[in-house]
């Protein structure tokens, strides 16, 4: 089965700009993540969508930050006006379903730099 | 949330078998162990993951303690792509994925 696709691969802005990034999960997955990663860090969940609606977005900087996923199957993740420290990895993820019992399967990302 | 204690780093000759070990001491009755491996410049790659039982897979196997306290990732012979770092991860509530910074794992020739 095809994978998590993101896109752009790499993008480079400078700070106030700002920035979108689209992921396509894996056909049939109800459930999807966008996470931040930060050099030298492991990922970090930004939002969690369960379909069209948001299942958890407490670690979404939300003044800056927004994202969605309209009609249940593609998404995208925005960032208005970008700052430094939005220089990162992100990865988006999808899963079947919300249950522990699902592995969740990412994409390669996109490597923001902001100058 | 369940959080995991992992070594920094790691060496393994290859051909060996190379096992990772996790600490999951707080760890709730039906919560998940996940494992996951990154290579520089790609996103997480889903290993293995499993609740009481040991499982095995294609690519490796995983050993929980009896008291679930801990576990051991087990690539049975390492080669050079197998050179990454590597995540365990407890599936806490509310589905949330706590990646920690996990081992890196350098296979040598």
């Amino acid at each position: 089965e095809a994978g998590v696709a993101q896109s752009p691969r790499y993008k480079i802005i400078e700070k106030r700009q700002s920035v979108a990034f689209w992921c396509n999960p894996i056909s049939g997955h109800a459930t999807l993540y966008w996470y931040q990663q930060i050099l030298g860090q492991g990922p970090k969940l930004l939002i969690q969508f369960q379909n069209n609606g948001v299942v958890d977005d407490s670690q979404l900087p939300k003044d800056r930050f927004s994202a969605e996923r309209l009609k249940g199957v593609d998404s995208t993740l925005k960032i208005q006006p970008a700052k430094l420290e939005d220089s990162a990895v992100y990865l988006c993820a999808s899963s079947q379903n919300t249950g522990l019992n699902q592995p969740q399967h990412f994409g390669d990302g996109t490597r923001l730099s902001i100058l | 949330d369940a959080k995991t204690t992992q070594p920094t780093s790691m060496d393994c000759a290859e051909g060996r078998a190379a096992n990772l070990p996790c600490n999951h001491s707080t760890i709730s009755g039906n919560e998940y162990v996940y494992w996951y491996r990154q290579i520089h410049s790609q996103g997480p790659q889903y290993i293995i993951h499993g609740l009481k039982n040991n499982e095995t897979n294609e690519m490796a196997s995983l050993i929980i303690t009896e008291d679930r306290k801990s576990s051991t990732l087990i690539l049975p012979h390492a080669t050079l792509r197998d050179t990454a770092v590597y995540y365990c991860i407890v599936r806490a509530t509310g589905n949330q994925f706590y990646f920690g910074t996990g081992t890196s794992l350098t296979v040598i020739p």
